[in-house]
């Protein structure tokens, strides 16, 4: 069974600073998703990430997938107030529907 | 852009009511899913249907719940008679293809509230 773990649940961050959100699954994957939500909204998506090594960056955002490890990070760079948000992981694999995490709920504070 | 939308954006029910869901998917799309999210918690599968059957479900797709394309642009999601840990924000999503690689597009949301 394919389990996803996001870590921290909880980020509470000052505007300026840098920090990682980790995303580790359990078995292969063919595809990983980032998305964000704000509250009482959908799913944006932010990053697809395919193969090993794949980095993509938006902004002061930045994905990168390690297939190797299972693990995928969200860095965020130089936070300000409007990243404030839940981010989530999902992993894809084969015919299977996509996995989430429970989502990381970032604040970041002035 | 072509998006997916849904209606009501905001549902109030009962508890024993039924509800009806409805989503448009994307229109040259042929793979459709719901998906819940209880509030603060992480999205979860529902179901996934294709060619006018379901496909895969999970294990909260009981027989409460039913999916319905009725026409051509429509996707439903019925529950019969719900309960209060029904509430839950429900996202409808479409893709072109099945699997892995072929991206699913979420719509905004269904609040629903049962009292």
């Amino acid at each position: 069974e394919l389990k996803v773990e996001q870590n921290p649940l909880f980020l509470s961050m000052q505007e300026g600073k840098n920090y990682t959100i980790y995303c580790n699954y359990s078995t292969t994957s063919d595809r990983l998703y980032w998305y964000r939500q704000d509250p009482g909204k959908s799913l944006e998506s932010l990053f697809v990430l395919l193969s090993n090594g794949a980095v993509k960056q938006e902004g002061r955002l930045m994905a990168s997938l390690d297939t190797k490890a299972r693990l995928s990070t969200l860095h965020i760079t130089a936070a300000v107030h409007d990243l404030s948000a839940t981010y989530f992981c999902a992993v894809a694999r084969g015919n299977t529907p996509l996995v989430f995490g429970k989502g990381t709920r970032l604040s970041v504070i002035a | 852009e072509p998006e997916v939308t849904q209606t009501p954006s905001h549902q109030v029910t009962q508890m024993g009511q039924e509800v009806i869901l409805r989503c448009v998917p994307i229109s040259n799309h042929l793979y459709f899913y719901w998906y819940r999210q209880i509030l603060g918690q992480k999205v979860e599968f529902l179901v996934s249907f294709y060619n006018n059957e379901i496909s895969e479900k999970s294990e909260i797709f009981d027989d409460q719940f039913s999916v319905e394309r009725p026409d051509g642009s429509n996707f439903t999601l019925k529950i019969r008679s719900t309960k209060l840990e029904d509430s839950a924000m429900y996202f409808c999503a479409s893709s072109e293809g099945a699997g892995a690689y072929n991206e699913q597009f979420f719509g905004p949301g269904t609040r629903l509230t049962v009292l």
